[in-house]
C-alpha cells in the first residue's frame, strides 16, 4: 500500500522566516501535486511537478521533486501571515486495476505568527 | 472559485438514513472524483468517473455508490449512514481521465447524528 508521509504535521513559524515541508512517498511516481486548504474551505492547486528535478516557484513558495529519493519539498521564503493554511502533497500513481489515482499526505498545518 | 459546484453545502441526518450529494464539474471536464476528508482518516479517494464510466475505485465502502450522468454531473449516494460517516465530501474534476490537475469543489459537510 502506498504511503505518503508529510512532515512536520504542524508548523508554527514567525513572519520573515524560512522553512521547508517534506513529502516522502513509497512508490514509483513521476508526478506530484501540492495543494493548499484554508480552514473550512476547499483545496486549491498550487503546483504540479512533472518529472525528476522539477522545480516550480510562485511568490514565496517553491516546490521541488526528486523522484529517485521519492521526496518532494515545499520551501517557504520570508513567511507572511497570509500563508497560514494546511498544505497537502498528493502523489499520482497506479492504483488497483491499473487506473491512476492521487493519494494525499496527511497535510502540514502552517501557522505564521506576527 | 474552481468552477466545480457541489450541493448541498451542509447536510445533517440521522444514523441509518440515505443521502445524495451532487457535483457539477468544470465546463469541459470529463472526469469526476469523489473524496472523503475526516480528522482521523485524512483525505481519502473514493471513486472516479470518466465520461459516464467508472474509472477507478479507492477506499469506498459498499454502502456508498456513485454515478455520472450524460450531462457529466455526478452523484454520490451514501446509505445506512453511521456516525463515522460524518465528514467533508469533496468532488473534484479534471479534463481527462488521468494525469491532469484535479480542481476541487467547495465540499459538502455531512453530519450524522
Amino acid at each position: 500500500e502506498l504511503k505518503v508521509e508529510q512532515n512536520p504535521l504542524f508548523l508554527s513559524m514567525q513572519e520573515g522566516k524560512n522553512y521547508t515541508i517534506y513529502c516522502n512517498y513509497s512508490t514509483t511516481s513521476d508526478r506530484l501535486y501540492w495543494y493548499r486548504q484554508d480552514p473550512g474551505k476547499s483545496l486549491e492547486s498550487l503546483f504540479v511537478l512533472l518529472s525528476n528535478g522539477a522545480v516550480k516557484q510562485e511568490g514565496r513558495l517553491m516546490a521541488s521533486l526528486d523522484t529517485k529519493a521519492r521526496l518532494s519539498t515545499l520551501h517557504i521564503t520570508a513567511a507572511v501571515h497570509d500563508l497560514s493554511a494546511t498544505y497537502f502533497c498528493a502523489v499520482d500513481h497506479e492504483g488497483d486495476g491499473s487506473a491512476r489515482q492521487l493519494t494525499f499526505g496527511s497535510g502540514t498545518q502552517l501557522t505564521v505568527l506576527p | 472559485d474552481s468552477g466545480v459546484t457541489q450541493t448541498p453545502k451542509h447536510l445533517i441526518t440521522a444514523t441509518g438514513q440515505r443521502v445524495t450529494l451532487r457535483c457539477s464539474p468544470r465546463s469541459g471536464d470529463l472526469s469526476v472524483y469523489w473524496y472523503q476528508q475526516s480528522l482521523d482518516q485524512g483525505l481519502q479517494f473514493l471513486i472516479q468517473y470518466y465520461n459516464g464510466e467508472e474509472r477507478a475505485k479507492g477506499n469506498i465502502l459498499e454502502r456508498f455508490s456513485a454515478q455520472q450522468f450524460p450531462d457529466l454531473h455526478s452523484e454520490l449516494n451514501l446509505s445506512s449512514l453511521e456516525l463515522g460517516d460524518s465528514a467533508l465530501y469533496f468532488c473534484a474534476s479534471s479534463f481527462s481521465g488521468s494525469r491532469r490537475t484535479q480542481y476541487f469543489g467547495p465540499g459538502t459537510r455531512l453530519t450524522v447524528l
